[in-house]
């Protein structure tokens, strides 16, 4: 199966860039996503990159996919305190679901 | 357009019961899956549904079932309840072209929180 592998924890600066990496296994991978997970609640969608696709930019959040080494990033500008929470990286293959990284906590400091 | 709902919120069940978990999908949606989130090991897949029909299941005990209704809301139920099914459990649902390809984004419910004491 898809292994998605991810750091679990990052601390940042408030107003500093964070920068979330992941790996993945599967070549075949279609799309590839970032939740956001705050305490108590579900998954909320942040982004999502089409394999075809290197970077892409959407406000505060850029996502670049570097297919070749299967590693899949996700920096948010100027981080907030509202930022601080569980980000995970989300891989869709062709078989109707997501493997998920273990999630990365970021620790937005004053 | 409102989103992916999840009743109950929260459930206290003992051990050897069983529980039905519901989920309704945003409107004009038509795919609906499910996860299990533990803090020990994270988000795992149960089951996917599109039309009334499963088409992949998770690696998990037949103890967990689930169905899709022709209005695509979705049960899920797991029956003689352990300990160990303590968890988050998430309801996501996707448009789904009817296209070979799954390749809609999924949105994600709040969740339901059931405890197994």
């Amino acid at each position: 199966g898809e292994d998605v592998e991810q750091s679990l924890f990052l601390s940042v600066r408030e107003g500093d860039s964070s920068v979330i990496n992941c790996t993945y296994t599967d070549s075949s991978s279609t799309y590839l996503y970032w939740y956001k997970q705050e305490p108590g609640a579900g998954l909320q969608l942040l982004t999502y990159i089409f394999s075809n696709m290197d970077m892409k930019q959407d406000q505060r959040l850029t996502v670049l996919l570097n297919k070749k080494d299967k590693h899949l990033s996700l920096r948010i500008a100027d981080t907030q305190t509202g930022d601080s929470a569980i980000y995970f990286c989300a891989v869709a293959t062709n078989d109707y679901k997501l493997s998920f990284g273990a999630g990365t906590t970021v620790t937005v400091r004053a | 357009k409102a989103g992916v709902t999840q009743t109950p919120r929260y459930l206290i069940k003992t051990r050897g019961q069983q529980v039905t978990l519901s989920c309704s999908p945003i409107s004009g949606h038509r795919s609906v899956s499910w996860y299990q989130q533990t803090p020990g090991q994270g988000l795992q897949f149960l089951f996917e549904y599109f039309s009334e029909t499963q088409r992949n299941k998770g690696n998990f005990p037949g103890r967990f079932s689930g169905r899709q209704f022709s209005n695509s809301r979705s049960e899920m139920n797991v029956s003689t309840l352990e300990l160990g099914d303590s968890a988050l459990y998430l309801c996501a649902s996707s448009f789904t072209a009817g296209t070979s390809k799954w390749q809609e984004t999924q949105y994600f419910g709040p969740g339901t929180r059931l405890l197994v004491l």
